[in-house]
């Protein structure tokens, strides 16, 4: 299973746009990158996945360059409610290993 | 995506006891997953069931501290056996979507042994 390295933490202000880059120097081929927020008290919470390229949604956007050794979570226009633990993951099928996260701080 | 629900949502419990967590989701899975996450701390898989089967534990869990069991598609527990303070934490069950890779998880059952 490929390791990931995101900051420990990060801080922004209300209405900036936030990336949180994932490192994943092992991924493998067949590995899927994911991202989940989590809020205290709560269990974490699918944001987005992809592959390769770039992946958006309604939420976020995913940037993967073309040798998948990092990620970029891009989050637009963040308010205070963003405030959580995001967690970046690499892998497929069951195995699902957790990093660190990074604590993102959001700040009126 | 599903929708997970966890008994207890949270428990107060004296060492050397057990207590029993109910993950009941809204549609059939295949695979259920418990997760442990100790205060501040990441998540850390326990095990792995899928219906009809032993369930998968990783590395430092064993199944006679953490029994599983998968009546069906739609349920699981996991009881967690003669309890120490150690074993306070926050107990998360997820389901893999049936779309893709991202797991879906319950609210968590915090638990704390005294």
């Amino acid at each position: 299973l490929a390791k990931t390295t995101q900051p420990i933490s990060m801080d922004s202000y209300e209405g900036q746009e936030v990336n949180i880059t994932c490192s994943h120097n092992n991924i493998a081929t067949n590995d899927y990158i994911t991202w989940y927020q989590q809020f205290p008290s709560q269990g974490p919470r699918f944001i987005i996945q992809g592959y390769k390229t770039k992946v958006t949604n309604e939420v976020a956007s995913l940037f993967i360059p073309a040798d998948r050794k990092s990620s970029t979570l891009s989050l637009p226009r963040v308010s205070l409610s963003d405030t959580a633990v995001y967690y970046c993951l690499v892998g497929g099928g069951f195995k699902t290993i957790f990093g660190a996260g990074t604590r993102l701080f959001v700040k009126a | 995506s599903a929708v997970i629900s966890q008994k207890p949502s949270r428990d107060i419990c004296q060492r050397g006891t057990s207590l029993t967590i109910q993950c009941q989701v809204d549609s059939q899975v295949t695979m259920m997953f418990w997760y442990r996450q100790q205060p501040g701390q990441s998540l850390t898989l326990i095990a792995t069931a899928n219906q009809g089967s032993e369930a998968t534990y990783e590395s430092g869990f064993v199944i006679d501290k953490f029994p599983i069991s998968r009546p069906n598609l739609t349920f699981s527990t996991l009881t967690v056996s003669n309890m120490s303070p150690e074993d306070s934490s926050i107990y998360l069950c997820s389901v893999e979507a049936t779309s893709g890779y991202e797991q879906y998880f319950g609210p968590g059952t915090r638990l704390t042994v005294t």
